[in-house]
């Protein structure tokens, strides 16, 4: 069965310190990975998905198959980065099925 | 584009209570879905659709119902509450296509007596 493991529930950094949010997950198949990110009174969001290979908001995050992990990381964390982020899993092709970590609440001191 | 809408946002139910959460979207998205948010538990999926007409169980269906009747609404029933279903239910919407992205609702927090 799939599942995706986040371990960290919270994470707490610096402002300018580098951020890395680890994800790995279980799947037989071939994986659509993705993160999503929930800001304080925000709707869960989209913050970038494997498939497109694109840097958002400074974060990126690179699928490894060979570790099963697709952590999230950005150089220099900003206060503006304080929010729950949900790595999650396409389970199955052609349906938009996700199964999503237990998620890690990220603070950033300034 | 109101996007994805949910109501209510805040709903209190004694045990045995029957009630229905809706969902509506107008992007005319084929796949919607419903997700429970529980405190360390992360989302998990209750039922899906991908398309009027088509539902199927998620990962955690028991005590759910739901029907798709048109593109824009899901809604999803609860036959008799129980304490246990006291969470946060997202609704999701989306393009088919496992890598596509999915659109959230507001959300609604159940508290179930």
């Amino acid at each position: 069965a799939q599942r995706v493991t986040q371990p960290e529930k919270l994470l707490s950094v610096f402002k300018g310190a580098p951020v890395e949010l680890k994800c790995n997950y279980s799947y037989s198949g071939s994986p659509e990975l993705f993160w999503y990110v929930q800001y304080s009174r925000q709707r869960l969001q989209l913050l970038l998905r494997h498939i497109s290979r694109e840097s958002i908001k400074g974060f990126t995050a690179d699928l490894n198959k060979g570790e099963t992990s697709f952590h999230l990381k950005k150089p220099f964390a900003q206060e503006e980065d304080s929010a729950m982020y949900y790595c999650a899993l396409a389970y199955y092709y052609g349906n938009n099925r996700l199964a999503f970590g237990k998620g890690n609440q990220v603070v950033v001191i300034p | 584009n109101a996007g994805v809408t949910q109501t209510p946002k805040f709903q209190v139910l004694k045990t045995g209570q029957s009630m229905t959460l809706q969902c509506a979207q107008d992007m005319n998205h084929e796949y919607m879905s419903w997700y429970r948010q529980d405190p360390g538990m992360g989302l998990r999926l209750i039922h899906y659709s991908v398309g009027a007409g088509i539902t199927d169980q998620g990962e955690v269906p028991n005590g759910y119902n739901v029907s798709r009747s048109t593109t824009e609404d899901f809604p999803l029933r609860l036959l008799s509450a129980a304490p246990s279903q006291t969470s946060v239910y997202f609704c999701a919407s989306g393009l088919s296509g496992s890598y596509n992205e999915q659109f959230f609702g507001p959300g609604t927090r159940l508290t179930v007596l």
